[in-house]
């Protein structure tokens, strides 16, 4: 059982390039998150799908854009990465309201 | 915005230590977690509670609703917990988490 398997592990990329982080889930959950992890703050919430064709802004929305591709995909989009956007991100997802997150691996992500 | 502090941001012990870390929010929530990140980052939910008290091996957690706090126990401290300790309290529905900033954990044997 994979659980929450987000690609790529690891990415450089250049300021202005764009790109794509995947997320899927094979736990049949219908809520999906992508947090972002920096050094010395809190995970901070990014997008979420509460369920299948819905998303909704977090905290952090800016310069991101989210695909909600079917019950198990939610993608990450970039579309033109700048150096405050280097950070680790994290994909989770629940099944109902009162469950807890699981969470894939994190994708480390840096913009030079 | 509900805002989430944790303390201590760092915490050293010694093997076999009975180990207490805190959690206080400011606005009411549905549930409160506690998670673990190993280094390396993957992320594990250790608890997820609304009330009251829950252990799992040698870990407790407790909430009081009332107060808006929760800890973390671990009794017997052993080096494999090092981690950072991680609260996190939800609002309801299927809005996303509100973080600390972690506890760092370093248990020496």
């Amino acid at each position: 059982n994979a659980g929450v398997t987000q690609t790529p592990k690891f990415q450089v990329l250049k300021t202005g390039q764009s790109m794509t982080l995947q997320c899927a889930q094979d736990m049949n959950h219908n809520s999906m998150y992508w947090y972002r992890q920096d050094p010395g703050m809190g995970l901070r919430l990014i997008y979420y799908s509460a369920s299948e064709g819905t998303t909704d802004k977090g905290e952090v929305p800016n310069g991101y854009n989210v695909s909600r591709l079917n019950k198990r995909e939610f993608s990450l989009r970039l579309e033109s990465a700048a150096p405050s956007q280097t950070s680790v991100y994290f994909c989770a997802s629940k099944q109902g309201v009162y469950q807890p997150q699981h969470f894939g691996d994190g994708t480390r992500l840096s913009i030079l | 915005k509900n805002e989430v502090e944790q303390s201590p941001q760092n915490l050293t012990a010694q093997e076999g230590e009975f180990i207490t870390i805190n959690c206080s929010y400011s606005v009411g929530i549905s549930a409160l977690h506690w998670l673990q990140q190993h280094p390396g980052g993957g992320i594990v939910s250790l608890f997820m509670l609304s009330s009251g008290k829950k252990k799992h091996g040698r870990l407790i957690a407790t909430i009081n609703i009332q107060e808006k706090h929760s800890s973390l126990h671990i009794t017997a401290s052993h080096p494999r917990d090092s981690a950072v300790y991680i609260c996190a309290v939800a609002g309801g529905g299927a809005d996303g988490l509100t973080f600390g900033k972690g506890t760092h954990l370093i248990i020496q044997p």
